[in-house]
C-alpha cells in the first residue's frame, strides 16, 4: 500500500504530551518525516529520519517508529503548537513515489 | 541560506496549462531532488514530482499523464507544467527541496525547505 494513515484530530492540554501517529506498510521499511503547517503558512520541517530536528525546532519534538506506525511526540505542549502536522515517507511500491498522510489538527487547550 | 520562491499566474482557465517556476536563490540547484507539492483549500498536502538537477523526473501516478517538470541549471529555476486543467487543479503549490538518505538500512527522504507557495486558481 502507498497510502500513510492520520487521525484528523487530535487535542492535548497546555504543557501535557501529545504523540501524533501516521501509519502506513511503507513504514516498515522507511522512517517518516513531519511537517507542522499553521494556517497561511507553509509547511515547515520538525522531524526527519530516526529522530532528527533540524536546527531551530524545539527538543520537546520528537520523532519515533515501531512496525508500520511511526509517531511524533510533542512533551510539554506549547500554544504555539497549535497547528496542522503532516507525515511523509517514501512509498513501498518500488517506484520510489513520494507520500503524504492526510494530516492531523493539534488543538492545544 | 537557500530560499525558494514560486512564480507564475494566479487563474488559469479550463482546458488550459498550469505553468509555475521555482527560483532557488543562496545555493545551487545542482544537488539534491527539487519537487513540487500541491494543497487544494482546506485540505491535505499532495506530491505532484520531482526531478533531479540532471533532468530525471518522477511523478504522482495519479498526475502522471499531465504533468511535467523541467530544469534549468544555468537559471537556477525548475518549473512545473500542468495540461488540462479542471477546478479540482485549484491550490497552493509549493516548490521544495527533497533530500533522501540512510540510517542503519533504513532510508527516509524529507522536504527541507520549502516555498512560501502560490494559490493557483483554474476558473473561467
Amino acid at each position: 500500500s502507498s497510502e500513510l494513515t492520520q487521525d484528523p484530530a487530535v487535542s492535548v492540554a497546555l504543557g501535557q504530551t501529545v504523540r501524533i501517529t501516521c501509519q502506513g506498510d511503507s513504514l516498515r521499511s522507511y522512517y517518516a518525516s513531519w511537517y507542522q503547517q499553521k494556517p497561511g503558512q507553509a509547511p515547515v520541517l520538525v522531524i526527519y529520519g530516526k529522530n532528527n530536528r533540524p536546527s531551530g525546532i524545539p527538543d520537546r519534538f520528537s520523532g519515533s517508529s515501531s512496525g508500520n506506525t511511526a509517531s511524533l511526540t510533542i512533551t510539554g505542549a506549547q500554544a504555539e503548537d497549535e497547528a496542522d502536522y503532516y507525515c511523509n515517507s517514501r512509498d513501498s511500491s518500488g517506484n520510489h513515489y513520494v507520500v503524504f498522510g492526510g494530516g492531523t489538527k493539534l488543538t492545544v487547550l | 541560506q537557500v530560499q525558494l520562491q514560486e512564480s507564475g499566474p494566479g487563474l488559469v482557465k479550463p482546458s488550459e496549462t498550469l505553468s509555475l517556476t521555482c527560483t532557488v536563490s543562496g545555493g545551487s540547484i545542482s544537488s539534491y531532488y527539487w519537487s513540487w507539492i500541491r494543497q487544494p483549500p482546506g485540505k491535505g498536502l499532495e506530491w505532484i514530482g520531482y526531478i533531479y538537477y540532471s533532468g530525471s523526473t518522477n511523478y504522482n501516478p495519479s498526475l502522471k499523464s499531465r504533468v511535467t517538470i523541467s530544469v534549468d541549471t544555468s537559471k537556477n529555476q525548475f518549473s512545473l507544467k500542468l495540461s488540462s486543467v479542471t477546478a479540482a487543479d485549484t491550490a497552493v503549490y509549493y516548490c521544495a527541496s527533497l533530500r533522501g538518505e540512510n540510517s542503519s538500512g533504513w532510508e527516509y527522504w524529507y522536504f527541507d525547505l520549502w516555498g512560501r507557495g502560490t494559490l493557483v486558481t483554474v476558473s473561467s
